[in-house]
């Protein structure tokens, strides 16, 4: 069966330090992965999506970069955190038919301070 | 990107069923018909969807307009863990980025 892990869980960063967010997928092959963030109180925003190794899509200008190295591990990263970047980030998985659902990992909350 | 709208919040008492309506006027043709709800400090997770049929499933019921410009989730008897933000969305294109909304916060009350 597959399986989505994100990690860290939670983590707390000084304003201007770099954040590194790991997911990987187990079970499937050549899924689609999205990285979303929710503020607190707000909705989802979708914030990269990729659909291969090294095929990444931005959504939303930011201070925030997403890499694909390979085809089953998706990285988000910043090489400085504003205030602005606390929230939930959420690493989900997706097949390629324009049906079926998302699988979402179990978020890594990050607080900057 | 077509959008949707829904209302803020709702209530239900626990056992009864719950009508979650979601508006989509700008829908396309090819635009999938998507729910998912949140429970809190939770990753979403999928309900059902559909795209122009009505569906079933052992979560919830999909029962979508004739002209597909709404669409309302069914919850046939609404018990206190399935308090959570239900969020509907449209799904397109070949990435299928899905675009979450506010959702409606549904409360169950025992």
């Amino acid at each position: 069966s597959q399986t989505i892990h994100q990690w860290p869980a939670t983590l707390v960063q000084p304003v201007g330090s770099p954040l590194s967010l790991e997911c990987t997928v187990e079970g499937t092959s050549n899924p689609n992965l999205y990285w979303y963030r929710q503020a607190a109180g707000r909705g989802l925003q979708l914030l990269f999506y990729s659909i291969g190794i090294d095929q990444i899509s931005s959504e939303v200008p930011q201070n925030l970069s997403a890499s694909r190295p390979q085809d089953r591990q998706f990285i988000l990263s910043s090489k400085k955190l504003l205030l602005s970047d606390s929230g939930f980030y959420l690493c989900a998985w997706g097949g390629r038919a324009n049906t079926g659902e998302l699988f979402f990992g179990e978020g890594s909350r990050l607080t900057v301070l | 990107d077509a959008k949707t709208t829904q209302p803020n919040s709702m209530e239900s008492n626990e056992e009864e069923p719950v009508h979650l309506p979601c508006n989509h006027s700008t829908i396309s043709g090819t635009d999938y018909i998507h729910w998912y709800r949140q429970l809190p400090s939770q990753g979403p997770e999928y309900v059902i969807h559909g795209l122009t049929s009505n569906v079933n499933n052992r979560m919830a019921s999909l029962a979508i307009a004739e002209d597909r410009k709404s669409s309302t989730l069914i919850l046939h008897r609404a018990t206190l863990r399935d308090a959570a933000v239900y969020y509907c969305i449209l799904v397109a294109g070949s990435a299928r980025q899905l675009t979450f909304g506010s959702g409606t916060q549904l409360t169950v009350l025992p």
